[in-house]
């Protein structure tokens, strides 16, 4: 009963640096997400993907890529490091899209960027 | 720019004690809104809201949807130091792939 997985679960850059965070689900679900979380902030969306082949931008995707070359598969990509990149990354996934919207949640990581 | 307010942001009560959690917002094209608990790391689903005026109801916890007055509260009767956590709402707007989440409240139950 793995759901939506993700590694690493802590890690700590340095400035410039550049690192993939890794996210798997094995529910078959199409939508997967990137999310990010600020200390005493909601979530905010980095990327998000429709199915294999198919990503898009989300609210704050300057500084990421992703990729979606499986349906299990949607790493995040954070290739020149910044101090403000230091935040807790969830990624989660959901059924398509039937009128019934409901996230699963990876159990995050935290990053921080010195 | 479509928005999300939650109110309190914070939240100290006694166990027993009923609480409300407030969820504001304005969007364009909504479609549902959902209650998230969060307690340590990741976000575990509550509740999905889609009509005006039908509560729905998970044990001590319930919640209800006002599209006219565009709010939702959560209320959680008799709590328990369980309930601790940050209660995040977020709104889900038609045609766009995501969900747009307010900042929280953080609920803290002490014995």
């Amino acid at each position: 009963n793995a759901g939506v997985t993700q590694t690493p679960k802590f890690r700590i850059l340095k400035i410039g640096q550049s690192m993939t965070l890794q996210c798997a689900q094995d529910m078959n679900h199409n939508y997967m997400y990137w999310y990010r979380q600020d200390p005493g902030m909601g979530l905010k969306l980095i990327y998000y993907s429709v199915g294999a082949g198919i990503t898009d931008k989300g609210e704050v995707p300057n500084g990421y890529n992703v990729s979606r070359s499986t349906t299990e598969d949607f790493p995040l990509r954070l290739e020149l490091a910044a101090p403000s990149q230091t935040s807790v990354y969830f990624c989660a996934s959901s059924f398509p899209r039937s009128g019934s919207e409901k996230l699963f949640f990876g159990s995050g990581t935290q990053l921080s960027v010195l | 720019e479509d928005k999300v307010v939650q109110s309190p942001l914070s939240l100290v009560v006694h166990e027993g004690d009923t609480v409300t959690l407030n969820c504001s917002y304005e969007v364009t094209n909504f479609r549902s809104l959902l209650w998230y608990k969060q307690e340590k790391k990741a976000p575990t689903f509550l509740f999905m809201l889609t009509s005006s005026g039908i509560e729905k109801k998970s044990g001590r916890l319930s919640s209800i949807l006002d599209k006219k007055e565009l709010f939702s509260i959560l209320n959680i009767t008799a709590t328990q130091t369980g309930d601790s956590a940050i209660y995040l709402c977020a709104v889900e707007v038609s045609g766009a792939n995501n969900l747009f989440f307010g900042t929280g409240t953080r609920l803290t139950v002490i014995p």
